[in-house]
């Protein structure tokens, strides 16, 4: 079945504390994104990627970290996090390499840092 | 990319047709109109996306108005399943960074 997972899909940490959020896709898609979701902000992207080790800034990465060594993997890295990170994050890919076309969302990881 | 605005909210009963309304009145001709919706609990979903005909999938239809200035999400046959909120957007295709910029959308309820 063609998705994106993410792990975990909920957490409870500590500020300060390192954590990673996987995410992985299984569609050989070239685009990938990170978005956190806050009520009344709808959805914003913090980083993306449009291909293997190719990544930039989206709208609000300050506090987070990305990478892209392979195609179907793009972690999302808080190296210290602090309690305004609290929120939904979503991983998403698409085919086409500017992300334009059809986005395909994971099931949400709902973070807490207290 | 430009505004669009929807209704913050429409309920519809089990197996009827719903829908969906939204205004663009912004759009420039290389906009295309994209829906996503975002079940409880769930990431969002793609639903449809047209430029200027009209558009059928396996989920829901598109009608553009002929302007391009408004646009409707057609569900022929609303089920319980559909109840979520419901998100037009417009999507620039001439380089971006791919983001998608959603709204306030229109959460519709379905009675059984």
């Amino acid at each position: 079945e063609a998705q994106v997972t993410q792990n975990p899909r909920y957490l409870i940490t500590v500020t300060g504390k390192k954590l990673t959020v996987t995410c992985s896709q299984n569609m050989n898609h070239e685009y990938m994104s990170w978005y956190r979701q806050d009520p009344g902000l709808g959805l914003r992207q913090i980083y993306y990627s449009m291909n293997v080790e190719v990544t930039d800034k989206g709208d609000v990465p300050e506090g987070y970290k990305v990478s892209r060594k392979e195609k179907r993997n793009f972690p999302l890295i808080l190296e210290s996090p602090s309690p305004n990170q609290t929120s939904l994050y979503f991983c998403a890919s698409s085919l086409s390499t500017s992300g334009v076309g059809e986005q395909y969302f994971g099931p949400g990881t709902r973070l807490t840092v207290t | 990319d430009a505004k669009t605005t929807q209704p913050n909210s429409m309920e519809s009963n089990e197996e009827e047709p719903v829908h969906l309304p939204c205004n663009h009145s912004t759009i420039s001709g290389t906009d295309y109109i994209h829906w996503y919706r975002q079940l409880p609990s769930q990431g969002p979903e793609y639903v449809i996306h047209g430029l200027t005909s009209n558009v059928n999938n396996r989920m829901a239809s598109l009608a553009i108005a002929e302007d391009r200035k408004s646009s409707t999400l057609i569900l022929h046959r609303a089920t319980l399943r559909d109840a979520a909120v419901y998100y037009c957007i417009l999507r620039n295709y001439g380089g971006s960074q791919g983001n998608l910029i959603f709204g306030k959308g229109t959460k519709l309820s379905v009675k059984p």
